[in-house]
């Protein structure tokens, strides 16, 4: 496509029941990440992808949170049994070769956890 | 660690000159990039540098000293429309890693 496409682009969801977002990257590109922005502060690392493989898982926050993605396009975060402080905005951003080449993002979903 | 240090705030005058500093742990480093965030809206990508010196682009430039891990980013003729976050983002060998982001007011 155009650009990186997420969605949704807003969930609202109540405490305790399981989510699951969608990134579609830019065709073409091999590397693809997830990271998560709370409000006013800096975007944490989750995750990344190069081709359907994840080398550093190491910035999910616990094992409620797992990725996965399937030939070399889309991919999905599924938060399991959601808490309060997952409310934040998820970023996935997707580049060409990895990280020596810019990564494009999408808007992002905004998750609420109620 | 991958450490990385930026100002939080800054406020400029509209018209003027404004450098964002930057350090990074410098173990591990393939690149160091530039992006844009205003609020409530996705990062978009500035600069990159992997090279020592200055890369200049118009108004922006973005400067980077492996040896020292260091690098600034220099907006000139500043306008309102540049209000905005300004995020120093390390490459690792595949990991980006963001700084927290320095938020710029341009004002009048």
């Amino acid at each position: 496509g155009a650009g990186v496409s997420q969605s949704p682009s807003n969930k609202v969801t109540e405490k305790g029941k399981d989510v699951e977002l969608r990134c579609d990257p830019i065709s073409g590109h091999t590397a693809l990440y997830w990271y998560r922005q709370s409000l006013g502060q800096g975007l944490e690392f989750l995750i990344y992808f190069q081709g359907n493989s994840a080398p550093d898982k190491s910035g999910l926050p616990s094992d409620r949170f797992s990725a996965e993605r399937t030939g070399g396009s889309v991919s999905t975060l599924t938060i399991q049994r959601t808490q309060q402080e997952d409310s934040a905005v998820y970023l996935c951003a997707s580049s060409l070769e990895g990280a020596r080449t810019e990564a494009f993002f999408g808007q992002g979903t905004r998750l609420t956890v109620v | 660690g991958q450490n990385i240090d930026q100002p939080t705030e800054m406020t400029a005058t509209e018209g003027a000159i404004v450098q964002i500093n930057c350090t990074y742990q410098t173990s591990g480093f393939n690149g160091l990039f530039w992006y844009q965030q205003h609020a409530g809206e996705a990062p978009t990508f500035l600069s990159y540098n992997v090279l020592d010196g200055l890369e200049e682009k118009g108004r922006f430039s973005s400067f980077l000293s492996r040896s020292k891990g260091y690098s600034y980013l220099l907006l000139k003729e500043l306008q309102m429309k540049d209000s905005a976050s300004y995020l120093c983002v390390r490459a690792g060998s595949y990991q980006l890693t963001f700084g927290k982001g320095t938020k710029l007011s341009v004002i009048p």
